[in-house]
């Protein structure tokens, strides 16, 4: 099993919904990193929480990290098209080297 | 600003034949990485250095050989390839001592063991 649990493992929304991402932990993590992967692409960068409580937005996208740094959740707000592709949360337990990642969350929106 | 390029971006071999993934990055960082990625997995990390001259294994090292060639290059050398080698490879490179600080990856290489 995962380190660390995405839900849902897919997900299907109707253009201009909202949607939500999950990332858990059993453990406390020291940095959650959310990535954005499209279909045979590399990986980008979308956002980066350490503090617990905190949240950042990027334009429509909004993620949280839980006060106990053990969950983080992805928001989309008002889906498109370009919202379609791979999500895939990463962590750090402590400042070492090492990342632990999700599986990934495949995301379809349908016009 | 090239971040983070690895070569080639597909390759296919026969089993049992050797070959090197090449990544070079331009932001002087210190840690380099790589991982496969495979459906249902996320990514697994293969090898990483967390500086030059050092290498350490990951979670999925066997079949693997790796070389940090100086600040910039980490590269990836599959000896004997095999079939459960088939599979997507990112390089990455980071600072992730320093907080706040994020890995940046390649666009990645398609290999397929035949």
């Amino acid at each position: 099993s995962q380190e660390l649990e995405q839900s849902p493992q897919s997900l299907i929304v109707q253009e201009g919904k909202n949607l939500t991402i999950n990332c858990t932990s059993s453990k406390t993590l020291y940095g959650l990193y959310w990535y954005k992967q499209k279909y045979g692409e590399g990986l980008i960068f979308l956002m980066m929480l350490q503090k617990g409580g905190e949240e950042k937005s990027h334009e429509k996208i909004t993620a949280k990290l839980d006060e106990k740094k053990q969950q983080s959740s992805l928001h989309i707000t008002a889906s498109q098209p370009s919202h379609a592709g791979i999500y895939l949360c990463g962590a750090t337990r402590d400042s070492n080297y090492q990342l632990i990642w999700g599986a990934g969350t495949k995301l379809i929106i349908k016009p | 600003n090239a971040g983070v390029t690895q070569t080639p971006k597909f390759q296919v071999l026969k089993t049992g034949q050797s070959m090197t993934l090449q990544c070079a990055q331009d932001m002087n960082h210190n840690s380099m990485y790589w991982y496969r990625q495979d459906p249902g997995m996320g990514l697994r990390l293969i090898y990483y250095s967390a500086s030059e001259g050092t290498t350490d294994k990951g979670e999925v090292p066997n079949g693997y050989n790796v070389s940090r060639l100086n600040k910039r290059e980490f590269s990836l050398r599959l000896e004997s390839a095999a079939p459960s080698q088939t599979s997507v490879y990112f390089c990455a490179s980071s600072d992730l001592g320093q907080i706040g600080n994020t890995i940046y990856f390649g666009e990645g290489s398609w290999l397929t063991v035949v």
